[in-house]
């Protein structure tokens, strides 16, 4: 079955720009949609955005102005930028397969990004 | 932006009894409804889709009713490992996640 990993950096400068991978196995990453979901320490989940295979994306008006999804098939992995960092992006990064543009499944396990000096 | 408001925010159960979590949507998302699972340190696991829909390998003690702006998630008769926290999460406009619901032991 189609298993999602993140990856990427665990420390950030305030600032500066994150960058995260997800890397799809098990499954082509063509023909759907795949999103990144925040969750900071203790709290709810926040969505951050979308990107189908073909390229085109949706993100949360909240983060759109610091926000790119990019995908690259030949490798099976999307990618999230985020700019401008702050303590509040402090947050564990999912990313997850978007199935019929309405729920998220499955997920991958999550990493934790901390913004900090 | 549509808010989901989530019900009670702690439910204090035991084993064996039937839980009844809420969600409710500031403005009808039709049936564009999904529930998930989270537990301590794991990512959340899908539930239920479509308001109603069981996920794959989801028993049967789990279902969901509802549509428009009232949802409601039912566990027939909790299980030890049922006890986590419960979100609620819609798709119309853009994906906006309820503030979950937490099922402890009583």
């Amino acid at each position: 079955q189609v298993q999602l990993q993140e990856s990427g950096p665990g420390l950030v400068k305030p600032s500066e720009t994150l960058s995260l991978t997800c890397t799809v196995s098990g499954g082509s990453i063509s023909s759907y949609y795949w999103s990144w979901i925040r969750q900071p320490p203790g709290k709810g989940l926040e969505w951050i955005g979308y990107i189908y295979s073909s390229g085109s994306t949706n993100y949360n008006p909240s983060l759109k102005s610091r926000v790119t999804i990019s995908v690259d098939t030949s490798k099976n992995q999307f990618s999230l930028k985020m700019r401008s960092l702050t303590a509040a992006d402090t947050a564990v990064y999912y990313c997850a397969r978007l199935v019929a543009v309405a729920h998220f499944d499955p997920w991958g396990q999550g990493t934790l990004v901390t913004v900090s000096s | 932006e549509i808010v989901l408001t989530q019900s009670p925010a702690t439910l204090s159960l035991s084993p064996g009894e039937r839980a009844t979590l809420s969600c409710r949507a500031s403005q009808s998302v039709s049936n564009y409804l999904a529930w998930y699972q989270q537990k301590p340190g794991q990512a959340p696991r899908l539930l239920i889709y479509d308001a109603s829909n069981r996920a794959t390998g989801i028993p049967a003690r789990f279902s969901g009713s509802g549509s428009g702006t009232d949802f409601t998630l039912t566990i027939s008769s909790l299980e030890p490992e049922d006890f986590a926290v419960y979100y609620c999460q819609q798709r119309s406009h853009w994906p906006t996640f309820g503030g979950g619901t937490k099922v402890e032991i009583k």
